[in-house]
């Protein structure tokens, strides 16, 4: 499985639009890359799923370059309850499969007024 | 349509205990996955069942096990009860094991175990 980086933490205001990037140099040709969201004492909540290029849906979009060693998730105009862990998954069964999902540590979004 | 239900939500226990974790999944799906979180890492896999059989297991003792039930619940035992079980245990469904492709897990709210 394809090893992911992301930034443990970052923060930013309400009304401003975030990235998180996340590097994942080793992925696969069949691999995908999802992104999870995660609420303190909930369970992680599927957001956003491509492959490359770029992908948008109504909550985030998903950037991924031509090389597909990286990708960044944007947030268009955060509000404070956008403060939650956000993870970045690689994998080729994304649904978890046999082997399930594997996640990182997060990085930690932390929105201010 | 409910979402993947857990039961108890919070549970203590003391070392050497056995505990044991219910799920009910999304009406539908045959798929249940369970992940353990401790505090300030990510959930990290422990099984996968699927039509009621082991499909995956991840790198836990053998203390964890599980089953799945023909109406697709599923329960996780642990026995044994170390300090270091102390963590929030998740449980996702799906709708089938993955294989094929794409196959979006929906996760329950988690039963946060803890032991002293």
């Amino acid at each position: 499985l394809a090893k992911t980086t992301q930034p443990i933490s970052m923060d930013s205001y309400e009304g401003q639009e975030v990235n998180i990037t996340c590097s994942h140099n080793n992925i696969a040709t069949n691999d995908y890359i999802t992104w999870y969201q995660q609420f303190p004492s909930q369970g992680p909540r599927f957001i956003i799923q491509g492959y490359k290029t770029k992908v948008t849906n109504e909550v985030a979009s998903l950037f991924i370059p031509a090389d597909r060693k990286s990708s960044t998730l944007s947030l268009p105009r955060v509000s404070l309850s956008d403060t939650a862990v956000y993870y970045c998954l690689v994998g080729t069964l994304v649904g978890g499969g046999a082997d399930g999902l594997t996640f990182g540590k997060g990085t930690h979004l932390i929105i201010q007024p | 349509d409910a979402g993947v239900t857990q039961s108890p939500t919070h549970l203590i226990k003391t070392r050497g205990q056995q505990v044991t974790l219910r799920c009910s999944p999304i009406s539908g799906h045959k798929s249940v996955s369970w992940y353990q979180q401790v505090l300030g890492q990510g959930p990290q896999f422990i099984f996968q069942y699927y039509e009621k059989e082991e499909r995956g297991r991840g790198n836990f003792p053998d203390r964890f096990s599980a089953r799945q039930f023909p109406n697709y619940s599923s329960e996780l035992n642990v026995n044994a009860l170390l300090l270091g079980d102390s963590a929030l245990y998740l449980c996702a469904s799906s709708l089938v094991s993955g294989q094929g492709g794409y196959n979006e897990q929906f996760f329950g709210p988690g039963t946060r175990l803890t032991v002293l």
